[in-house]
């Protein structure tokens, strides 16, 4: 199993540029979640859903949003990026709650908006 | 005030030593998750605990949900170790990181 993948691993973005990051798990689990990580900071959930066609709004949802058409897959989507956006963004997947179950992580993909 | 803190800060250590780093948290929680931050960025989880205490190897997360405390404990250190440990504490229906604690393990 690849477990948890996400492309790109980098990308630097112009301000106002929009992009998609792209999430994969091979594990058939239900919820899959996006957070940021910034500088001296602790992760922070942007956006998670609980199955195919089910999402919802994190603690950071402003200026992405997110689908889950598939199973496997939970697209990030960042509209009209702006510098505030500069962060390292991690997809995760759990097979149940990520609250009382662990969560696995994708290997991350560092975003720089000039 | 952050709802998780994290102490150290920054830890460093020679091999063989052992080795704690804290959580401390100002809420209600149900569980709490110890993470491990490798070098490169790839995030791994370590433990999920509600109570009590956990070994998984040379690691040992305990627990004290009275004094709202949890420590991470790493036997017999070694610099594959090197990485940040990260606490997140389940809180209603949310997940609160810690900053995390940077480790480094010199041979």
């Amino acid at each position: 199993n690849a477990g948890v993948t996400q492309t790109p691993k980098f990308r630097i973005l112009k301000i106002g540029q929009s992009m998609t990051l792209q999430c994969t798990q091979d594990m058939n689990h239900n919820y899959m979640y996006w957070y940021r990580q910034d500088p001296g900071m602790g992760l922070k959930l942007i956006y998670y859903s609980v199955g195919a066609g089910i999402t919802d709004k994190g603690e950071v949802p402003n200026g992405y949003n997110v689908s889950r058409s598939t199973t496997e897959d939970f697209p990030l989507r960042l509209e009209l990026a702006a510098p505030s956006q500069t962060s390292v963004y991690f997809c995760a997947s759990s097979y149940a709650d990520g609250l009382s179950y662990e969560q696995y992580f994708g290997p991350g993909t560092r975003l720089t908006v000039t | 005030k952050n709802e998780v803190e994290q102490s150290p800060q920054n830890l460093t250590a020679q091999e063989g030593e052992f080795i704690t780093i804290n959580c401390s948290y100002s809420v209600g929680i149900s569980a709490l998750h110890w993470l491990q931050q490798h070098p490169g960025g790839g995030i791994v989880s370590l433990f999920m605990l509600s109570s009590g205490k956990k070994k998984h190897g040379r690691l040992i997360a305990t627990i004290n949900i009275q004094e709202k405390h949890s420590s991470l404990h790493i036997t017999a250190s070694h610099p594959r170790d090197s990485a940040v440990y990260i606490c997140a504490v389940v809180t209603g229906d949310k997940l609160i990181f810690g900053t995390g604690t940077r480790l480094q393990v010199f041979p």
